[in-house]
């Protein structure tokens, strides 16, 4: 059972390039989720989806944009990266949103030079 | 702007005490409560989920909620050494309906048990 996962694991950017980072997860789950972590803070939340064909912003959903074609994808788009965007960024997943736990991908890593 | 604050830390506990973090939110309608444990370089992994006031048992973990004051905590007994992680409190806002799963978290606090 692999749950969510993400790719790639790690990735160095040049200012102004773009990036997408991949997430898939098999648990047949309807919401997902983009979140941030920058050093020493919580997690704050980029975009999410609440099935296929639905997506909103989070908090900081600037220099960002996604697509929900399947249940199981939800990719990140990253256009004219910004050292600004350095940061480990997950991607979650839950069954039935409110109240229930979500389950994260293991982390991209990004660093923008 | 709804927000999470934690004690950044680090709490420094010896082996087998009593660890206790604490959490307190703004939003006031909130409804579910999560305690994640993040490993360096790790994501986070769900250790307990509280719903209602009061406490809530598992295992050598124990959340308590107290909406009147908007605070929430996690106590660990007998701490070891393997709990030392970075402990993220996160809240499902309200949302006049559904928050659709959406968290918001706390910056976290840094644990660290010492033989």
């Amino acid at each position: 059972n692999a749950g969510v996962t993400q790719t790639p694991k790690f990735r160095i950017l040049k200012i102004g390039q773009s990036m997408t980072l991949q997430c898939a997860q098999d648990m047949n789950h309807n919401y997902m989720y983009w979140y941030r972590q920058d050093p020493g803070m919580g997690l704050k939340l980029i975009y999410y989806s609440v099935g296929a064909g639905i997506t909103d912003k989070g908090e900081v959903p600037n220099g960002y944009n996604v697509s929900r074609s399947t249940t199981e994808d939800f990719p990140l788009r990253l256009e004219l990266a910004a050292p600004s965007q350095t940061s480990v960024y997950f991607c979650a997943s839950s069954s039935r949103g409110q109240g229930t736990e979500a389950f994260f991908g293991q982390g991209t890593r990004l660093t923008v030079v | 702007q709804k927000e999470v604050e934690q004690n950044s830390g680090p709490l420094s506990v010896p082996e087998g005490a009593i660890a206790s973090l604490n959490c307190t939110y703004s939003d006031r309608g909130s409804q579910s409560f999560f305690w994640y444990r993040q490993y360096s370089g790790k994501s986070p992994e769900l250790i307990m989920f509280i719903y209602s006031n009061g406490d809530k048992e598992d295992g050598r973990f124990t959340a308590q909620l107290n909406k009147a004051s908007q605070y929430v905590s996690l106590l660990i007994r007998d701490s070891q050494p393997s709990d030392s992680a970075t402990y993220l409190c996160a809240v499902n806002p309200s949302a006049g309906g559904t928050s659709y799963g959406k968290l918001t978290f706390g910056q976290g606090t840094i644990l660290t048990v010492h033989p």
